[in-house]
Formats: C-alpha cells, sequence, structure tokens
C-alpha cells in the first residue's frame, strides 16, 4: 500500500531532550516536506527538500534539522526541544514529476514538550 | 509572497449544501486545491482544479474558480455528518508544491 509512515505517532518528552520524528514513504517521491499544525495557525511548512541531498527552510525551520541521506527517509530533529514546538507534525510527499502538486500526507505525529 | 486566506468555521445542517470560500494573492497560481482533514489523520487531497477552468463538478463536490477576484469555492451538496472535518484551501504555482490556507473546520449538525 502507497502511504507515508510516520513515527512515532505520539510523543510526550521534556525540554531539551533530543528526539528525532521519522517518516518514510514508499512511493519514491522526490520532494518530501514536514509541516506543523497549530489551532488557529493551519498549517506551516517546517522544511522541505527536493530531492536526495537537497533540503531547504521552509516558514518556521528555527528549533529543527532535518537530512535526506535516502530518496524514502526524511526525519525531523529537535535538538534541544522547547514547550513552544508542542505541536502536530506532518510529513508529506509529491511525485514532482507529476506536475499537480498533489502531496500525500502522513497521518501525524503529536508531540508535547514540558 | 504567496497568501491564502479561508475562514475558520463553518456550520451546516445535515442535508444543506455548504459553500467554503477561499482567495488567494498569487497570480501565477496554476493548481488549486482542496484538501480534506478528518479527525485525527492526515490532509487527503478532495479534489483539484487548473487555473484555465472556471468549475468542476465531481459527484457532490462543485468547485467554482474565479480568477478575476482570485477567488476559490468549494460547495458540498447534500451535507452529511461524514462531511465534518477541516478543509484546506491551497494553491501551487511554478513550483507545484501548495501553499495552504488556515483551514475551515465544517460542523454538521442534525
Amino acid at each position: 500500500e502507497a502511504q507515508v509512515t510516520q513515527n512515532p505517532r505520539y510523543l510526550i518528552t521534556v525540554t531539551g531532550k533530543k528526539l528525532t520524528v521519522t517518516c518514510s514513504q514508499n512511493m519514491n517521491h522526490e520532494y518530501m516536506s514536514w509541516y506543523r499544525q497549530d489551532p488557529g495557525l493551519g498549517l506551516r511548512q517546517i522544511y522541505y527538500s527536493m530531492n536526495v541531498e537537497v533540503t531547504d527552510k521552509g516558514d518556521v525551520p528555527e528549533g529543527y534539522k532535518v537530512s535526506r541521506k535516502e530518496k524514502r527517509n526524511f526525519p525531523l530533529i529537535l535538538e534541544s526541544p522547547s514547550p513552544n514546538q508542542t505541536s502536530l507534525y506532518f510529513c508529506a510527499s509529491s511525485p514532482r514529476e507529476a506536475r499537480t502538486g498533489e502531496l500525500f500526507f502522513g497521518e501525524g505525529s503529536r508531540l508535547t514538550v514540558l | 509572497g504567496e497568501d491564502v486566506e479561508q475562514s475558520l468555521f463553518l456550520s451546516v445542517r445535515e442535508g444543506d449544501s455548504s459553500v467554503i470560500n477561499c482567495t488567494y494573492t498569487d497570480s501565477s497560481s496554476t493548481y488549486l486545491y482542496w484538501y480534506k482533514q478528518e479527525p485525527g489523520a492526515g490532509l487527503q487531497l478532495l479534489t483539484y482544479i487548473f487555473s484555465n477552468m472556471d468549475m468542476k463538478q465531481d459527484q457532490r463536490l462543485t468547485v467554482l474558480l474565479n480568477k478575476k477576484d482570485k477567488h476559490l469555492s468549494l460547495r458540498i451538496a447534500d451535507t452529511q455528518t461524514g462531511d465534518s472535518a477541516i478543509y484546506f484551501c491551497a494553491e501551487s504555482g511554478g513550483s507545484y508544491i501548495p501553499t495552504f490556507g488556515r483551514g475551515t473546520s465544517l460542523i454538521v449538525h442534525p
């Protein structure tokens, strides 16, 4: 089944404890992206990647890192999480050659930083 | 930069039509989209329209595009409780990667 898989789905952590949210897609998509969703603010893009070894900042990159060593994986790293990073995070991918820009989303990872 | 605006909430009675509106600023938009997010899930593409079209219909869904006014709407006929969700308007220009609005929560009550 074609899908975008995120782990963990739920996580409660404490300020300063490094964590990684993994994202994997099995559709051979070039483009991958991370968003955070907050009430009243909608979806805000954190980082995106056009292809392997190519990453760029989105609208709210501060406090986050990403890497794209393989086409299928795009992990989101929080080196020193803070409470303002408590949010619902979504990974998404897209086949650039499709030209329609349709994004395929994971089911989300709800992160709470105490 | 690009901006996509939509109202945050819409409440309708079951069986009525719902109309969700969206405005955007990027005049080079190529595709315009409606995504649906059901509770506890990620977004899924509901429908999209190419910028040279005025209307697209798909069963209970009708998308209207007024390119001159940069206005997009989604009409859901015979709205059901299963249509309760957050609906995101999005547009893409030359990059073909969507920019999203803040989402409209559609609440369907009996």
